[in-house]
């Protein structure tokens, strides 16, 4: 099984700061690869698609970057909504496995 | 607008079954893969089984395999997980997600997700 190592579990912020996250594959993984957001209730939502297309729909403050085996999810301001868990996905190989989860709160 | 819609869950003993149904609309259902994805309160995201456009080809996470069974019927536009010998730690949300045209590609959107039924393995 290809693990996802994501980095880190939780981070307190402000808004308006630059947010990153990463994620890195025990394996290559090529850019299959997806970023999604989480708020408490509610199903994910994709934001990253390839590591680094952003989702129709979705604000350009948030970026992906990345690939083989480290990618970086970045929110360049952050905002009130963004408040959430954030969790990378790799599609390459089964089982698909997830990051742990990063997740966002107030400073 | 592309829609998945979950249902069954509920509170079942252990040892327990219980059949989820996610039933889709908003695309050709059967032109593509679906997966389920589950969640323990509080906890991370867990891969569980997905299941090709035409159904005859499955996937199971190693901690499912020989207890759950997914299925689907097109007709229905409806995906199916079986649920067996349940245990407590298969107390989860269960989402269902659509996939790509091919189970096996790596081409897998994994989008959208549904909102999820809660399913609860307690005595």
């Amino acid at each position: 099984d290809i693990q996802m190592t994501q980095s880190p579990s939780s981070l307190s912020a402000s808004v308006g700061d630059r947010v990153t996250i990463t994620c890195r594959a025990s394996q290559g993984i090529r850019n299959d690869l997806g970023w999604y957001q989480q708020k408490p209730g509610k199903a994910p939502k994709r934001l990253i698609y390839a590591a680094s297309s952003l989702q129709s729909g979705v604000p350009s403050r948030f970026s992906g970057s990345g690939s083989g085996t480290e990618f970086t999810l970045t929110i360049s301001s952050l905002q009130p909504e963004d408040f959430a868990t954030y969790y990378c996905l790799q599609h390459s190989s089964y089982p698909r496995t997830f990051g742990q989860g990063t997740k966002v709160e107030i400073k | 607008e592309v829609q998945l819609v979950e249902s069954g869950g509920g509170l079942v003993q252990p040892g327990g079954s219980l059949r989820l149904s996610c039933s889709a609309s908003g695309f050709t259902f059967s032109s593509f893969a679906i997966h389920w994805v589950r969640q323990a309160p509080g906890k991370g995201l867990e891969y569980v089984s997905g299941i090709s456009s035409d159904g005859g080809s499955t996937y199971y996470a190693d901690s499912v395999k020989g207890r759950f069974t997914i299925s689907r019927d097109n007709s229905k536009n409806t995906l199916y997980l079986q649920m067996s010998s349940l245990r407590g730690e298969d107390t989860a949300v269960y989402y269902c997600v659509k996939g790509g045209e091919w189970l096996r590609s790596n081409k897998d959107p994994f989008d959208p997700w549904g909102q999820g039924t809660l399913v609860t393995v307690s005595s």
